[in-house]
Order: structure tokens, then C-alpha cells, then sequence
């Protein structure tokens, strides 16, 4: 099945810097890779999302690229702020022949901090 | 705005016992899911399913089982609740699609301790 690996850990940035997280996966077939942010006591909301017929996809200060010869995408935040705190979790999906939805497959998450 | 309501936010149940979770979502959705979350390891699929009475296996079904009896409940069942199975415990639902909108939309968790 799938494997999603998700780089850092954790990260730590000040205020105004831009924080960058890595995933790759192992299922050439995935097409589907969503951006899931959960705030300390929150639930999981997804921030942005990027299939597999294009390159890069941008949504104010978040951005997300993605190699699909390499099999790794990779989230951009530019002038992070306090409430960019949080973990974010990848994920990576084949899209079902049959009507069941999909299937996402998370990495092990990032907690990233912001320094005021 | 999608409600995803988990029945219990703390748990505290005793090794052996049987341990129901349950899940409610408001928007019709087919799909709903049951993820455990551990530091680390991100979100592991138990179990989903796609549709009244049916249900398939995730990543990590060992010791779990699952019920859809109505289209809005999907209720995560420990037949015999074990201390690895202390977790954080998130369901979640989504439009069946053939389409575009994947979004999962997630409850707000249960924290299950087994002592």
C-alpha cells in the first residue's frame, strides 16, 4: 500500500520567515496529495490540496508543489505569523474505480512554531 | 458548515472491556472514516465506509470493528479494549465522489484511555 514520509518533525521559525515541509510517497499511482492543519485542540482542516495534473498550486501566503518523477511535495508558508502554529499533516490518495471515495494516506505530521 | 460530532471527548475504560465510539455527521455525506492518532505517526485508517452496511478495512483494522446501520452513524467497536489502543480517535466523512471534493471533514476527536 501506500507510505507517506514527512519531513521535519518539527520546526521552528521566527515570525515573517517562511517555513517549507517535505512529503514523499511510494505509490506512482497517487494522484491526490491534500494539506490537513490542526491547531493544539482542534481538528484536522484541510488548507490546500494538489492533484496530480499540475505542478504547484498557491493560495495567499501557502503554496504547495509538487514532483511527481521524484514522488515528494512540498508545503510553503511565506511570512509565517503566530497563528501558522499548528501541526500539518500530507496525505496522498489514488482516486477509486469505483464510487468509495478516497483513500488518503498521512504522513507522520509537522509541528511547526512561530516565533513572535 | 459540516458538524462531525464525536459522542464522548475523554474516555477512561478498563483492559477487556467492550468499547463503543460513535459518530454523527449532518451533511448526508457517504463516506465516513475512523482514524487513530498517535504523536509520530500521523493518522492511521482503521476503517471506512462508503455506504449504509458496508465497511472495509484501513491500515490498522486488527482489534477493531466497525457498524453503519443509518447513513449519518458510524460507530468504531473495541471488542475487547487493549492498553495499546489508548489513542486519540477522529472520525470523519466526505462526499462520495467520482468527482473533485475529496475534503474530509473531521470530528473533534475522542481521547480514549485503557487502563
Amino acid at each position: 500500500g501506500e507510505n507517506v514520509e514527512q519531513h521535519p518533525s518539527t520546526l521552528s521559525v521566527q515570525e515573517g520567515d517562511s517555513a517549507v515541509i517535505k512529503c514523499t510517497y511510494s505509490d506512482s499511482a497517487s494522484n491526490y496529495f491534500p494539506w490537513y492543519k490542526q491547531e493544539l485542540g482542534k481538528r484536522p482542516q484541510l488548507i490546500i490540496d494538489i492533484r496530480s495534473n499540475v505542478g504547484e498550486k498557491k493560495d495567499q501566503r501557502i503554496a504547495v508543489t509538487l514532483n511527481k518523477t521524484a514522488k515528494h511535495f512540498s508545503l510553503h508558508i511565506t511570512e509565517t505569523q503566530p497563528e501558522d502554529s499548528a501541526v500539518y499533516f500530507c496525505a496522498a490518495s489514488i482516486k477509486g474505480v469505483k464510487a468509495a471515495g478516497n483513500k488518503l494516506t498521512f504522513g507522520g505530521g509537522t509541528r511547526v512554531l512561530v516565533k513572535p | 458548515d459540516v458538524k462531525v460530532t464525536q459522542s464522548s471527548r475523554y474516555l477512561v475504560k478498563r483492559t477487556g472491556e467492550k468499547v463503543f465510539l460513535e459518530c454523527v455527521q449532518d451533511m448526508d455525506h457517504e463516506n465516513m472514516f475512523w482514524y487513530r492518532q498517535d504523536p509520530g505517526l500521523g493518522l492511521r485508517l482503521i476503517y471506512f465506509s462508503y455506504d449504509v452496511k458496508m465497511k472495509e478495512k484501513g491500515d490498522i483494522p486488527e482489534g477493531y470493528s466497525v457498524s453503519r446501520e443509518k447513513k449519518e452513524r458510524f460507530s468504531l467497536i473495541l471488542e475487547s479494549a487493549s492498553t495499546n489502543q489508548t489513542s486519540m480517535y477522529l472520525c470523519a466523512s466526505s462526499l462520495r465522489t467520482g468527482g473533485t471534493n475529496e475534503k474530509l471533514f473531521f470530528g473533534s476527536g475522542t481521547q480514549l484511555s485503557v487502563l
